[in-house]
């Protein structure tokens, strides 16, 4: 599986779009990029996931870069209630859903 | 929604102990699994199982059992606890394996060996 970095911690004005960064340059072809966050004392949720094309749901947008090395999370508009841990990871399609998580991005978002 | 249930949020064990985590989702997910989650290690997955009676080993299974005797329990078993278990204990289940569908979580169990 593919190894993924992303920064420490961020923060973000309320109101604001938080755009998190991750590199993942030695991801496969068969590998998605899944974006999950852990808020506070929770398990941790899922946000949205994608292969090659940028996706977009009712939480987020995912903008994965043509050669895949690369996505950024983007919420649009940040509230004090996405301040959580943001893991970004690469899964193989093909293997039992086996989901390897980081240290990932803590997003502060600040009033 | 799906719901991953797991049976505690807290608990205090002895070492030594016999500790039975136990975990149930009601939405017929062929995948279950069981992570530990430690400060500046993220989460490590200690056993998962990709169908009743079917387990195989994560990362770190060392004094770890599981067992899945019905489709929507998967339990954790610490059949001797230590003071190196204490941790936040996560499940979490997904479709299965074809469809690369996402992992649901249950809420964690905070596991104290003292």
């Amino acid at each position: 599986d593919a190894k993924t970095t992303q920064p420490p911690s961020m923060d973000c004005a309320e109101g604001r779009a938080a755009n998190l960064p991750c590199n993942h340059s030695t991801i496969s072809g068969n590998e998605y990029v899944y974006w999950y966050r852990q808020i506070h004392s929770q398990g941790p949720q899922y946000i949205i996931h994608g292969l090659k094309n940028n996706e977009t749901n009712e939480m987020a947008s995912l903008i994965i870069t043509e050669d895949r090395k690369s996505s950024t999370l983007i919420l649009p508009h940040a509230t004090l209630r996405d301040t959580a841990v943001y893991y970004c990871i690469a899964s193989p399609s093909y293997n039992f859903n086996k989901f390897y998580f980081g240290s990932g991005t803590k997003l502060n978002v600040k009033p | 929604d799906v719901k991953v249930t797991q049976s505690s949020r807290y608990l205090v064990k002895r070492t030594g102990e016999k500790v039975f985590l136990e975990c149930v989702q009601d939405m017929d997910h062929e995948n279950m699994f069981w992570y530990r989650q430690d400060p500046g290690l993220g989460l490590r997955l200690i056993y998962f199982s990709y169908d009743v009676k079917m387990k195989e080993k994560g990362d770190i299974p060392e004094g770890y059992s599981v067992s899945r005797e019905k489709k929507e329990r998967f339990s954790l078993i610490l059949e001797s606890a230590s003071t190196n278990q204490t941790s936040m204990y996560l499940c979490a289940s997904s479709l299965d394996s074809v469809r690369n569908t996402e992992a649901f979580f249950g809420q964690g169990t905070r596991l104290t060996v003292v």
